[in-house]
């Protein structure tokens, strides 16, 4: 069963243009939601992160926006840059339980 | 600040055989997660440790897998006997807080295993 469900697989965005990258989760007990992005060869890293309790949290370029009662979480890029091609997964976890990822999403972002 | 160490970086091997890959977290941090990642997918957890002590094995296949982390610092993931579907990514991330959700997790580059 897989708990977090992520959209698209793959995403090819102009540069300057908006990313969005969506989520949907099943289980109403998970109170955090973290996006992480991995580039080839690398581990993945945190990104931003938000809690149930606000509907929408902005670091730079880079906002989630969440809506409980729908279970669903996205990850917004404003002006999508060539070096935020990467593949971007997000992921969720209740209480002390390990984060749970999605499968991803490649993003290709192109001049 | 050193970051999460991982080693190999690359192995192959044939099916049937054995493999170990080490991880070395960040000073300091005493949780540490193994997790898989094949090919198109997100992370699975294996196991994590706090300190030397396992706090969740559960999708660990403990019938040809297993992990330890002596004196609660570095920790070291066995497959044996490996099968083809173990080619993946294994990532090491390690986190200075108990809980995974009030910590940021940081993981190593991985360990790539190609089974043939």
């Amino acid at each position: 069963q897989q708990q977090v469900k992520q959209s698209p697989q793959s995403l090819i965005v102009q540069k300057g243009g908006i990313s969005i990258i969506n989520c949907a989760y099943e289980n109403t007990a998970f109170d955090y939601f973290p996006w992480y992005q991995q580039f080839p060869g690398k581990g993945p890293a945190l990104l931003i992160a938000i809690r149930p309790d606000v509907s929408e949290k902005k670091e730079g370029r880079f906002t989630i926006s969440f809506n409980k009662s729908a279970k669903q979480f996205s990850l917004h890029i404003m002006d999508s840059q060539p070096g935020d091609s990467a593949t971007y997964f997000c992921a969720a976890s209740k209480g002390n339980t390990p984060l749970v990822f999605g499968k991803g999403t490649r993003l290709s972002v192109i001049a | 600040e050193a970051g999460v160490a991982q080693s190999p970086r690359y192995k192959i091997i044939e099916k049937r055989q054995s493999v170990a890959f080490w991880c070395n977290p960040i000073s300091g941090h005493a949780t540490l997660y193994w997790y898989q990642q094949i090919l198109g997918q997100g992370p699975k957890l294996l196991i994590q440790f706090q300190n030397n002590g396992v706090v969740d094995d559960s999708q660990l296949p403990k019938d040809r897998f297993s992990a330890e982390r002596l004196k609660g610092v570095d920790s070291t993931l066995k497959i044996q006997p490996a099968k083809l579907e173990d080619s993946a990514v294994y990532l090491c991330a390690s986190s200075s807080q108990v809980a995974s959700n009030t910590g940021e997790l940081f993981f190593g580059e991985g360990s790539r295993l190609t089974v043939l």
